[in-house]
C-alpha cells in the first residue's frame, strides 16, 4: 500500500477564513512534506517534517502553518490567504529523508476568493 | 545547485507510435532519479526509481533508463490513456528537484 490520503479534495475559502488541510499515511514513513503546485508548473516544496519535527521551511509566509500531530498525520493550517495562494496543495511522504523515493497524495484544490 | 531539464515540453503521438522522453540532470550526490505521471488536477503518481547508471525499470508500456547525465522514459505502443504529464525528479542530499515535465498527448 503506497497511499497518501488528503482531505478535502476541494476547498473554497474567503480571505478572512481559517481552514485546515489534512494528510494521512500508514506506510510507516518518517518524513512528510507539503508542496504547492500551480498550473503547468512542477511541485514547489513548502515544508518538510522528519520524525515529526519541522526540518525544512522554504521561507513560506506565516499565513501557512504546518503541524505534525503524529508520525501518520500532517496538517496545514490556513489563515488570511490571498487569491494568489490558490493552487493544488500536495502532501507526500517518504521512508527516508528528502531526496529519497516519495509518494504523493491526490491533492487539495484550493481556491481563495 | 541541482538542475533537471525535461524535453520535449510537449509531445503528441498517434496511438501505437513509440517515442522517448528525456530528463537531463546535474546533481551533487545522486540518491535516486524518480519518474512520476500526473493527470490534470491530481497528485503525481509514482512510476519508477533509478539509482545508478545502467539501471532499467519496466512497467507495462513504460521503460525507464539511466545514465550518468540523463534518463529516458521510453513509451512503447502508447494508448490514449497514457496521456498525462510525466515528471522527472532528482534526489540529492537534502534536496528533491523536479523538472518542468513533458505533457504527452496520445491520439486514437
Amino acid at each position: 500500500d503506497t497511499e497518501v490520503t488528503q482531505t478535502p479534495k476541494h476547498l473554497v475559502m474567503g480571505m478572512t477564513n481559517k481552514k485546515s488541510l489534512k494528510c494521512e499515511q500508514h506506510m510507516g514513513h518518517r518524513a512528510m512534506y507539503w508542496y504547492k503546485q500551480k498550473a503547468k508548473k512542477p511541485p514547489e516544496l513548502m515544508f518538510v517534517y522528519s520524525y515529526e519535527k519541522l526540518s525544512i521551511n522554504e521561507s513560506v509566509p506565516s499565513r501557512f502553518s504546518p503541524e505534525c500531530p503524529n508520525s501518520s498525520l500532517l496538517n496545514l493550517h490556513l489563515h488570511a490567504l490571498q487569491p494568489e495562494d490558490s493552487a493544488l496543495y500536495l502532501c507526500a511522504s517518504s521512508q527516508g529523508v528528502i531526496g529519497t523515493e516519495a509518494f504523493f497524495g491526490q491533492g487539495t484544490r484550493l481556491t481563495v476568493v | 545547485e541541482d538542475q533537471v531539464t525535461q524535453s520535449p515540453e510537449a509531445l503528441r503521438l498517434q496511438e501505437g507510435e513509440s517515442s522517448s522522453l528525456n530528463c537531463s540532470y546535474t546533481v551533487s550526490g545522486l540518491r535516486g532519479l524518480f519518474w512520476y505521471r500526473q493527470d490534470p488536477g491530481k497528485g503525481p503518481e509514482f512510476l519508477f526509481t533509478l539509482y545508478s547508471a545502467g539501471e532499467e525499470k519496466e512497467k507495462e508500456r513504460l521503460k525507464a533508463t539511466l545514465t550518468k547525465k540523463e534518463s529516458f522514459l521510453h513509451i512503447t505502443a502508447p494508448k490514449p490513456e497514457d496521456s498525462a504529464t510525466y515528471l522527472c525528479a532528482v534526489g540529492g542530499y537534502s534536496t528533491l528537484t523536479f523538472g518542468k515535465g513533458t505533457m504527452l498527448l496520445v491520439s486514437p
